[in-house]
């Protein structure tokens, strides 16, 4: 049982270049999610997905776009990439009877757009 | 919108010794979690501690514990017995009971160090 897990662990791009960052999980839970965290902050809400097929706008949507096309995964592309998505970007899940339950974090992924 | 304020970038406490770290809160909703997230230099987000806003009762998690004022939306954590593995990034979180979504709204975090 792997959890949550994502690729790459760290990635540069350079500006007006395309990346995706993939989330996949193994719990079968419905909710997953897209934070970013800038240095000093928070994390801030991008896009999430609460089942296969059905996504969301966050906080922070602009610059990114999301599918769902199965449970287990939860890709996030750049497009365009800008230095203001210079970030460590984290998915998250969180099981549909979650009322009472929390969510479950990925290691991260360190982007440097230059 | 609900937001979550965390008002010390940084504190320090000896080896051994308890900590308090702050979070306040602004919500309109009557149900709701409240969570401490602890992030170490390694990135991962691991869940510290969880409050149920219609609980009274404070949560425990062994040397973590809560002060939950609802009245005041006050969330602090305390660490008793202090240890050098303790240092990290807390971050406070909010979540609402309800909607579609269970998204967390987090604070900007207080950086922990530990002195030996």
């Amino acid at each position: 049982n792997a959890g949550v897990t994502q690729t790459p662990k760290f990635r540069i791009l350079k500006i007006g270049q395309s990346m995706t960052l993939q989330c996949a999980q193994d719990m079968n839970h419905n909710y997953m999610y897209w934070y970013r965290q800038d240095p000093g902050m928070g994390l801030k809400l991008i896009y999430y997905s609460v089942g296969a097929g059905i996504t969301d706008k966050g906080e922070v949507p602009n610059g990114y776009n999301v599918s769902r096309s199965t449970t287990e995964d939860f890709p996030l592309r750049l497009e365009l990439a800008a230095p203001s998505q210079t970030s460590v970007y984290f998915c998250a899940t969180q099981p549909f009877k979650g009322r009472t339950d929390t969510q479950y974090f990925g290691p991260g992924t360190r982007l440097t757009v230059l | 919108a609900q937001t979550v304020t965390q008002s010390q970038p940084e504190m320090s406490v000896q080896e051994a010794e308890t900590v308090t770290l702050s979070c306040t809160y602004d919500t309109s909703e009557s149900d709701y979690y409240l969570f401490w997230y602890k992030q170490p230099p390694s990135r991962q987000m691991i869940l510290v501690i969880r409050q149920e806003a219609y609980k009274q009762q404070n949560a425990t998690e062994n040397r973590f514990s809560v002060n939950f004022q609802k009245a005041a939306k006050s969330f602090s954590l305390k660490i008793s017995d202090s240890q050098l593995g303790d240092a990290a990034m807390y971050f406070c979180a909010y979540r609402n009971s309800g909607g579609s979504n269970y998204k967390l709204t987090f604070g900007k975090g207080t950086l922990l160090t530990v002195n030996p």
